[in-house]
This record gives structure tokens, sequence and C-alpha cells, in this order.
């Protein structure tokens, strides 16, 4: 069966302080790995599509990694406004379904 | 430009009663994904809407739900007989197409079945 786990539930971290999300996925066959900000009373933003092991995204504070079992978020430096809650999908080859973790509630301490 | 929008933003129902909830796509997408969040629950998909294909209903939880989508553009969901389990936010994401990944969400319907 597909699944996506996430851990922490959730970080604390002071500003300027920088840790990793992680994503653990169990699909049969990857077509793709999905990063996703959400804001509470907003719907998720797209962040990042990994589609193969090895590959690596960044966009300013934030770099994504994959490997066969598991993506890494990586937060350098983070600041107050990085604090939301950060989501991972995977959809499967031949699937049309997304699967989503529960999150990381990430928190950003001035 | 205008994003994807949903109405209406809150929903408060009786069990029992039926509701709709609708989805207005970005312009000139042709995928429409209808998800559940519930409190401490990732994302459910629902169903998903490419172009004219026959939609993929896999993810309804029971034969209350119901989704239709017209002209290739706006999508209703509906809810028959509401129970309170039913109670959750429910968000819609379209897509330029299939081949595309990037999913843009619109903000969600918050229901709540009392």
């Amino acid at each position: 069966e597909d699944q996506v786990t996430q851990s922490p539930e959730a970080l604390r971290l002071q500003e300027g302080e920088s840790s990793s999300l992680n994503c653990s996925y169990t699909v049969s066959g990857l077509r793709g790995l999905f990063w996703y900000r959400q804001d509470p009373g907003k719907g998720p933003e797209f962040l990042f599509t990994l589609y193969s092991a090895g590959e690596e995204k960044e966009k300013e504070r934030l770099k994504a990694t994959l490997t066969k079992k598991e993506s890494f978020l990586h937060i350098t430096a983070p600041k107050p406004e990085d604090s939301a809650t950060y989501l991972c999908a995977v959809q499967a080859v031949g699937g049309n379904q997304f699967y989503f973790g529960t999150g990381t509630s990430l928190t950003v301490i001035p | 430009g205008a994003g994807v929008s949903q109405s209406p933003s809150n929903k408060v129902t009786e069990k029992g009663k039926d509701v709709e909830l609708r989805c207005d796509p970005i312009s000139g997408h042709t995928a429409l994904y209808w998800y559940r969040q519930s409190l401490g629950q990732g994302l459910e998909f629902l169903i998903y809407f490419q172009g004219n294909s026959a939609p993929d209903k896999s993810g309804l939880p029971s034969d209350r739900f119901s989704a239709e989508r017209t002209g290739g553009s706006v999508s209703t969901l509906t809810i028959q007989r509401t129970q309170q389990e039913d109670s959750a936010v429910y968000l819609c994401a379209s897509s330029p197409d299939f081949s595309s990944y990037e999913q843009y969400f619109g903000p969600g319907t918050r229901l709540t079945v009392t």
C-alpha cells in the first residue's frame, strides 16, 4: 500500500537554527515526490517536485533531497516567516492519486 | 492572475442535510482534484477530473459523495445526508494538465456538521 510518513510532527527552531524535516515513503513505482507549504487557513502551496533518487532542488532557504526511501527538506538559517506546516506527497506510476503525509508543523522563534 | 477559488469558505449544516461545495479552477487548467483534510490527518484524495475523460472516483468514501465538473471548468462536490464524520476542510486543486505535477490549491471550504 502506498503511504507517506513525516517526522517530526512538530518542530520549534530558533531563528537561524538550521534543521531537516523527513518524509519516508512506500510506493509501487515512484512517479514523483512533492513538497508543499501550508499556512493556517490556507490551501497548500507547491514548493518542489523530485523525480529520482539523488535529485536535489533549492528555493531560498529550502533544499529538498530524495533517496529511494525518503526525502528531506533542509531549512538553512530559518526566519519566522518560514513558520508553516510542510507537507510531503507522492504519486505512483500509473496512478492519479497523490498520497499526502500528515505534515510537520514548523515554528521559528525570533 | 486569479487563483483557485472555493465557496462557501465556511458551511455549518445539520446532520442529514445535503451540501454542495463549489470549486472554480484556474482558467485553462484541465486537471482538477478534490481532497478532504481532517484535523490531524493528511490530505485525503477524493476525486480527480482530467479534461473530458471519465473521472477517477476511487477516493470517494461512500455513495453519499458525488462530484461533477461542468464544461471542463467549475466543479461541485455534493455530500448527501451529511454525517458528523464528514466535518473537515474540503480542498480543491487544479493543474494545467495531467503531466504537470504542480497543483494549485484553493483556500478550502470548512464544513461543520452539527
